[in-house]
């Protein structure tokens, strides 16, 4: 079966760092996706790796390792307004994208 | 910045009833998908649609949904008969080309209740 897996929930303080982990197996591999979700809203897309390594816009960085199945996202310099979830997702080999079940992120003053 | 936008941001219906569900996709993006998450739980995939015709859909798509792009900005979820637990956010995406690399934006949601 297709499986990825996050912490349920996380807790960090402002202008902290925080990185958010990841593992997946799918059938296939085709990109992997964070996205962004405030409660009772759309998610927004982050960030999209498909090779090893680390990718990096402003504050939030994303890493791959495909021998791992593993990702994380990092995010610096923490601010009140990045509490909200961040899903993982995977596009597996039909081109469908796979969710996990998404990391709540709380951050306290 | 150009967005997907969907209407309405909250349906309430009856069980056993119908209800089609709009969404108007980026305009120059080719590929478009729906997806559900039920309260507290994670997204699920739907269906994908290109060129008209449906290009990949998962088990929970059965014949009780049905996708159409009426025209050239609309596209459409309709689900008959609905039953309690199709109560979800209904969430449409787009995306310029359904490559690898391509990203999907979603839109803002439509949050279904039945009753």
């Amino acid at each position: 079966g297709q499986n990825i897996d996050q912490p349920t929930e996380m807790t960090a303080t402002e202008g902290a760092i925080v990185q958010i982990n990841c593992t997946y197996q799918t059938s296939g591999f085709n990109g992997l996706f964070w996205y962004q979700q405030h409660a009772g809203e759309a998610p927004t897309f982050l960030s999209y790796n498909v090779l090893d390594g680390l990718e990096e816009k402003g504050r939030f960085s994303s890493f791959l390792s495909r021998s791992k199945g593993y990702s994380y996202l990092l995010l610096k310099e923490l601010q009140m307004k990045d509490s909200a979830s961040y899903l993982c997702a995977v596009r597996d080999s039909n081109y469908q994208l796979i969710w996990g079940a998404g990391t709540k992120l709380i951050i306290k003053p | 910045e150009p967005e997907v936008t969907q209407t309405p941001s909250h349906q309430v219906t009856q069980m056993g009833q119908e209800v089609i569900l709009r969404c108007v996709p980026i305009s120059n993006h080719l590929y478009f998908y729906w997806y559900r998450q039920i309260l507290g739980q994670k997204v699920e995939f739907l269906v994908s649609f290109y060129n008209n015709e449906i290009s990949e859909k998962s088990e929970i798509f059965d014949d009780q949904f049905s996708v159409e792009r009426p025209d050239g900005s609309n596209f459409t979820l309709k689900i008959r008969s609905t039953k309690l637990e199709d109560s979800a956010m209904y969430f449409c995406a787009s995306s310029e080309a359904g490559g690898p690399t391509d990203t999907q934006y979603f839109g803002p949601g439509t949050r279904l209740t039945v009753l």
